[in-house]
């Protein structure tokens, strides 16, 4: 089945900073989506792409889908103490196979204030 | 609601007994998924329900897992002869006509004893 490599597993950063994760998958997807999961809590949609190329922000939060298909990347600027959390990408692909979501492991972002 | 509730938020049960988790999408969401994750994992595709019928159950684990949706709204997962192993959290989303935009409730931390 399709695998995602999201990396990287963790980051420690100061507050202020910005931030930068991607995901890549070994086959094509049709959509991309990026998650932020607190503990106790399920995952939060944070920004939904739909097309190869497309870049899209939600606030500090800017995301795009790769060009080949195969890839997303994740910015987050000016990094403050709320954004602490696992994010998650998760591909979908329409054409076929599993109609559900596949998710990488997630990145730890961890805030040093 | 505003959003997707599950019930239990927690559930203990012992080695070998039965057990039912319930999923209340979001009003008007015609697709309701079910996901399983384990620790320090991403979230994984059980099930996917369009209206009452099961379209896609392809990442059921195996025959001791079971979900309904009778009325095409509450979704039940059930589990007999539960194992340790089945100790996970269980997400369930949902989504407008089975797009892939999907949003999630708190899920149900299930351990087996």
């Amino acid at each position: 089945g399709q695998q995602l490599n999201q990396s990287p597993q963790s980051m420690f950063i100061q507050e202020g900073e910005d931030v930068s994760m991607n995901c890549t998958s070994s086959s094509i997807f049709n959509t991309w989506l990026w998650y932020k999961q607190d503990p106790g809590e399920g995952p939060v949609l944070l920004i939904a792409l739909y097309k190869a190329g497309e870049l899209t922000s939600n606030g500090r939060l800017t995301a795009q889908f790769g060009i080949t298909r195969k890839d997303s990347f994740l910015n987050i600027s000016a990094s403050i103490p709320s954004d602490v959390g696992i994010y998650f990408c998760a591909g979908y692909y329409s054409g076929g196979g599993a109609d559900g979501l596949t998710f990488g492991k997630g990145t730890h972002l961890i805030i040093q204030p | 609601g505003a959003g997707v509730s599950q019930t239990p938020s927690n559930k203990v049960t012992e080695k070998g007994k039965y057990v039912e988790l319930r999923c209340d999408p979001i009003s008007g969401h015609t697709a309701l998924y079910w996901y399983r994750q384990s620790l320090g994992q991403g979230p994984e595709f059980l099930i996917y329900f369009q209206g009452t019928g099961a379209a896609d159950d392809s990442g059921l684990p195996n025959d001791r897992f079971f979900a309904v949706r009778p009325e095409g709204s509450v979704s039940t997962l059930k589990i007999q002869r539960t194992e340790r192993g089945d100790s996970a959290v269980y997400l369930c989303a949902s989504s407008r006509g089975g797009t892939e935009t999907q949003y999630f409730g708190p899920g149900t931390r299930l351990l087996v004893l």
